[in-house]
């Protein structure tokens, strides 16, 4: 089945620094990716819709000039956690519904959607 | 404010027996409702969905019933496997902004015990 991967799957980093999340559709192609933060014991948060070839739409109280994103191509989606704090430190999990045919209907668009396995950041 | 709410953050039941799994939502926007199951290290991955304008569900072992008046939807695996055991989520849709976005409660882990 389609498979979305994320990469890396753990990061420590010191506060400050930059991190990069990738995540990538294998094999099939998106043109929207979304991106989720959970803190310990909380539920999966929508951060932000990102769109390919076009700038990223960010839900409220997240800041885009932190959080950067860029959805290159098809199959690739960034996050950039700019000059991190230990407040960031989170899951990051990324899905990404697959291009269905026009009129595929609700259920179908959401049923496929498919999650990457996530990445734990710890900012120190 | 949490729209989508699952206040049991746990469940055991035994091998064959009946899991009911709970959810409560807020937002009466709310147009679709699907459980996601996950594994550690893996991401959610979908397991069952209703429509807004459904009352139940079913797909083999797994039944979603949702309760529009009350705001509620349950999830029921019957009989229930060490298999199963899980941390399940429960999600609703809304249309904002051009797309279909997706709120999660906070999870239910179920064991499963033999």
């Amino acid at each position: 089945g389609a498979v979305v991967s994320q990469h890396p799957s753990r990061v420590i980093c010191k506060s400050g620094t930059s991190v990069k999340i990738e995540c990538r559709s294998l094999d099939f192609q998106a043109t929207t990716m979304f991106w989720y933060r959970q803190f310990p014991k909380q539920s999966l948060m929508l951060m932000a819709t990102s769109n390919e070839g076009s700038k990223a739409t960010y839900e409220q109280g997240v800041e885009k000039d932190k959080f950067l994103i860029n959805h290159a191509s098809l199959t690739l989606s960034t996050l950039t956690v700019t000059s991190a704090h230990p407040e960031d430190s989170s899951f990051y999990i990324c899905s990404a519904p697959p291009q269905l045919l026009p009129g595929s209907g609700l259920a179908a668009y959401l049923e496929t959607q498919y999650f990457g396995p996530g990445t734990r950041l710890l900012v120190l | 404010d949490q729209q989508v709410k699952q206040n049991s953050p746990s469940l055991s039941v035994q091998e064959g027996r009946i899991s009911i799994l709970n959810c409560d939502y807020t937002n009466s926007m709310f147009d679709y409702f699907l459980w996601y199951k996950k594994y550690p290290a893996e991401g959610p991955t979908f397991l069952i969905s209703i429509s807004s304008i459904k009352d139940k569900n079913e797909d083999g072992r797994f039944t979603v019933f949702l309760n529009k008046s009350a705001k509620h939807l349950s999830l029921h695996i019957v009989p229930s496997q060490p298999g199963d055991s899980a941390v399940y989520f429960c999600a609703a849709s809304y249309y904002q902004g051009g797309s279909e976005k997706l709120v999660f409660g906070k999870g239910t882990k179920l064991t499963v015990n033999p």
